[in-house]
Parts: structure tokens; sequence; C-alpha cells
């Protein structure tokens, strides 16, 4: 099976810019996750969604970062306006329904912000 | 809140040695996941192995191996074997059994030496 899909995978950005970063998951996974992994860090959770409807997004700084995924497919996470501490790598991963709800990851994309 | 701790930012291994990546975690809960993810330079997070903590027996993927110390809350991961391919960012992860939310350490880059 195709795995995560992600574009672009690196982008280049002034701050106060705006961005948009696409994910494709695996056919068939219900269950999408954007992470935030900041350089000589873990992954971060930001958002998850069930299809089309949020399920945490207790971690999404929301006065700046947005995320969509309207047909319960594709999902779109922005940035508006950029902070320098947004540089980055964005992941996306989308989840497999087994007793340990796998999750499998995308290329990421690497965002820096000048 | 649950917490996840790796304690060795880097670690190197000479080809076809042994080498043991040690973490530990905090939980309060008695059921739940614990992971081993590999990110190369590719960025893509690949899992390498996973725990269940109601097992008391050692996970075993081919040259990868688990010791979980429930008690201690020490889960260390042993790559017998070390292949140039091994080289990447090992990330320990904790997951509560119900929910999505995956915690990760900070990683440990481990360097193969040919």
């Amino acid at each position: 099976e195709a795995g995560v899909a992600q574009s672009p995978r690196y982008k280049i950005i002034e701050k106060r810019q705006s961005v948009a970063f696409w994910c494709n998951p695996i056919s068939g996974h219900a269950t999408l996750y954007w992470y935030q992994q900041i350089l000589g860090q873990g992954p971060k959770l930001l958002i998850q969604f069930q299809n089309n409807g949020v399920v945490d997004d207790s971690q999404l700084p929301k006065d700046r970062f947005s995320a969509e995924r309207l047909k319960g497919v594709d999902s779109t996470l922005k940035i508006q306006p950029a902070k320098l501490e947004d540089s980055a790598v964005y992941l996306c991963a989308s989840r497999r329904d087994n007793p340990w709800n796998e999750q499998f990851f995308g290329p990421g994309t690497r965002l820096t912000v000048l | 809140a649950q917490t996840v701790t790796q304690s060795q930012p880097e670690m190197s291994v000479q080809e076809a040695e042994t080498v043991t990546l040690s973490c530990t975690y905090d939980t309060s809960e008695s059921d739940y996941y614990l992971f081993w993810y590999k990110q190369p330079p590719s960025r893509q997070m690949i899992l390498v192995i996973r725990q269940e903590a109601y097992k008391q027996q050692n996970a075993t993927e081919n040259r990868f191996s688990v010791n979980f110390q429930k008690a201690a809350k020490s889960f260390s991961l042993k790559i017998s074997d070390s292949q140039l391919g091994d080289a990447a960012m090992y990330f320990c992860a904790y997951r509560r059994e119900e929910g999505d939310k995956i915690i990760f350490g900070k990683g440990t880059r481990l360097h193969i030496l040919p």
C-alpha cells in the first residue's frame, strides 16, 4: 500500500508570511495526525482528526495555526503569520485501526522561518 | 502527566557489535504501550518494536529486542549485529492503552562506525 504523502518536502519563508502543508493519508485510514518536531526534540502532537472532525487540538496554537480535513481524506495545515519559533519539521501520520492503533508517518515538511 | 526520558543524546557503536539505548518513562496508568521508532535522515518515522505493558515477555523483532522493566519504568532497546543502515535517531515513545496520543522522548542519535 502507498504510504502517507506530504508536500512540500522543504519550505523557507520570512517571518509574518503564511505557509500551508498538505497531507494525503494511507487509503482507508480514518484518523489523521499532525505533529510538530522541533530540532533536537521528539514529535509533539498538534491536532488529530477522525474523518473530517477534530478529536484533539489542545496543543495547536490556534491564534496562528489552523488545519482542516474537509472530505475526510486529505488534510491541510496552515500557519499565518509564521514566527521564527515555528521552524520545525511537520509530520503527518495516519492510523490503522488495530489493537495497538499503529500510526504510519509521512516524510515530513521541513519549515525554515527567517 | 506522562513523560518519556532518553538520557543519551548520542551513541556510537562499531559495526556488527551490540548497543543498548536507554529509556525511562513516568505514568500512573497500568495499561499502556511502549514503542521504539527509528528516524533516518529521510525524516520518516519507522516503528521498530512495540511492547504491551501487560505482557511480561520482552518483545523481539529480528536484531532488535527490548528490556522492559515495568516496576522500574524502564524500556531499553538492544540492537544486535549493528549495521550501517541502523544509523538514525531513535525515539522511545509511550501511549496509553485507551487513546491515541503518543508521547515521544527527545531521541538518541546512533552512529555506526565501520
